[in-house]
């Protein structure tokens, strides 16, 4: 079966902390994903990754960066954790078809105070 | 730039009644669409895609889902609800080569729908 394992279901971190969010797949896909979701405002896209090294700015970019240094692992970092930064991620992945299917983690709910 | 739009953000509605919940996107080239769905305390998991073809497509859990390139709309529709059905629905969107967004899946806003017994 195919997974998406994320580190931490649920992380509390204070006001300029810095924060990984780590997100691992075992299917060998090209492509993952970086998302936020907030209630009525869907998924919004942060960054996603072709391929290893490489990496391409998503709709919200601003305050978060990404690693992957290895074909399985995509990192999220938030630099400075600021409260507006509070909401659940989700990492997906996907094969190299951009017709193809998201799969998702569980997510990792961040609150900031 | 693709975008996506969900026309309503709750549908509530009886067991066994039919629903219809609806998308619309724009893009400036040809698409691809998604219907997700994530139920409570549980990832996304894709419920149905169009890529080519036939403009009806058919779901898992008896969902389907009718392409419309005129009115730029993907609607998700069950003739028959199940408490089970309870969730959150998610529409997407994906440009094919040659858009600006090519690579990227954006969501619309969610509908939450709601079977009453």
């Amino acid at each position: 079966d195919v997974k998406v394992t994320q580190s931490s279901r649920y992380l509390v971190k204070r006001t300029g902390e810095k924060v990984f969010l780590e997100c691992v797949q075992d299917m060998d896909h090209e492509n993952m994903f970086w998302y936020r979701q907030d209630p009525g405002l869907g998924l919004r896209l942060i960054y996603f990754s072709y391929d290893v090294k490489m990496k391409e700015k998503g709709d919200i970019p601003e305050g978060y960066s990404v690693s992957r240094e290895k074909k399985e692992r995509f990192s999220l970092i938030l630099e400075s954790a600021s409260t507006n930064q509070t909401s659940m991620y989700l990492c997906a992945s996907r094969e190299s078809s951009v017709g193809g299917e998201l799969f998702f983690g569980e997510g990792s709910r961040l609150t900031v105070l | 730039a693709q975008s996506v739009t969900q026309l309503d953000s709750q549908v509530p509605v009886f067991e066994e009644a039919p629903v219809e919940l609806r998308c619309n996107y724009s893009s400036s080239v040809s698409v691809y669409l998604f219907w997700y769905v994530q139920y409570p305390n549980q990832g996304l998991q894709l419920l149905l895609k169009y890529l080519s073809g036939s403009t009806l497509v058919k779901g898992i859990n008896g969902f389907e889902a009718e392409f419309n390139k005129s009115q730029t709309s993907f609607h998700l529709r069950k003739p028959s609800v199940h408490i089970s059905d309870t969730a959150e629905y998610f529409c997407a969107v994906s440009e094919r080569a040659g858009g600006t967004s090519y690579g990227k899946l954006t969501f619309g806003q969610g509908t939450i729908l709601t079977v009453h017994p």
